[in-house]
């Protein structure tokens, strides 16, 4: 079936540093990925998205790379800041005749000043 | 502008009692949500409906129920068989496959 893994958390890093938070996903198909960030006591937005192979998407200053290869999709920025501080959560689409998305775990990111 | 509107943000209720939670979306999608977040935890789906007047359970329905009338309205109901109902509710609609989903900005419910 379809599964999406992201790194556990919480992640707390000081501002200014690079983030990575990993995401993969099963290839089943050919999916649409997506990251969505969630602000305390809100609900979800999305943050960026890619429809096929080698897609980048970016937002925000954060970025993420369709990698069909090794069915990953990374989330990145080069610099974070305390703004940033919020739960990430990965998600796939299932493909043709479903429209319900498959969501990771969630990350919390800390970011300290 | 269009957007998703859940309400209210925060719900009380007695113990017992049962709820209604309101989702109303104006994106003209035809797809519509309804997820249960715990602290720390991720997103667990309770139903969700892709056309007017159907809907499937997910993960957890048990205790819950849903109406979708109107495409625009997904309430979704808190009974009193849901055996802890206190959590964050999020609703969500899609236009479909490749689109993803947008959020409401959830319903805190806290039965005491």
């Amino acid at each position: 079936g379809n599964s999406v893994t992201q790194m556990e958390g919480p992640v707390t890093l000081s501002e200014e540093a690079f983030l990575t938070i990993n995401c993969t996903y099963t290839a089943t198909g050919y999916p649409s990925l997506f990251w969505y960030v969630q602000y305390p006591g809100e609900g979800l937005q999305l943050l960026l998205k890619a429809t096929k192979a080698d897609d980048k998407g970016s937002n925000k200053g954060f970025e993420a790379t369709y990698r069909k290869e090794t069915t990953s999709f990374h989330l990145e920025k080069g610099s974070v800041q305390v703004s940033d501080s919020a739960v990430y959560f990965c998600a796939r689409d299932p493909g043709a005749g479903s429209y319900q998305l498959t969501f990771g775990k969630g990350t919390k990111l800390s970011v300290i000043p | 502008d269009g957007g998703i509107t859940q309400s209210p943000k925060y719900l009380f209720r007695k113990e017992g009692q049962n709820v209604t939670l309101s989702c109303e979306q104006n994106l003209n999608h035809d797809a519509m949500y309804w997820y249960r977040q715990d602290p720390g935890q991720g997103l667990r789906l309770i139903y969700y409906s892709q056309i007017v007047n159907d809907f499937q359970k997910g993960d957890i329905a048990e205790g819950y129920s849903v109406s979708r009338e109107k495409k625009e309205s997904f309430p979704l109901t808190v009974t009193s068989a849901q055996k802890n109902p206190t959590a964050f509710y999020l609703c969500a609609s899609s236009p479909g496959t490749g689109n993803g989903y947008t959020f409401g900005s959830g319903t805190r419910l806290t039965v005491v």
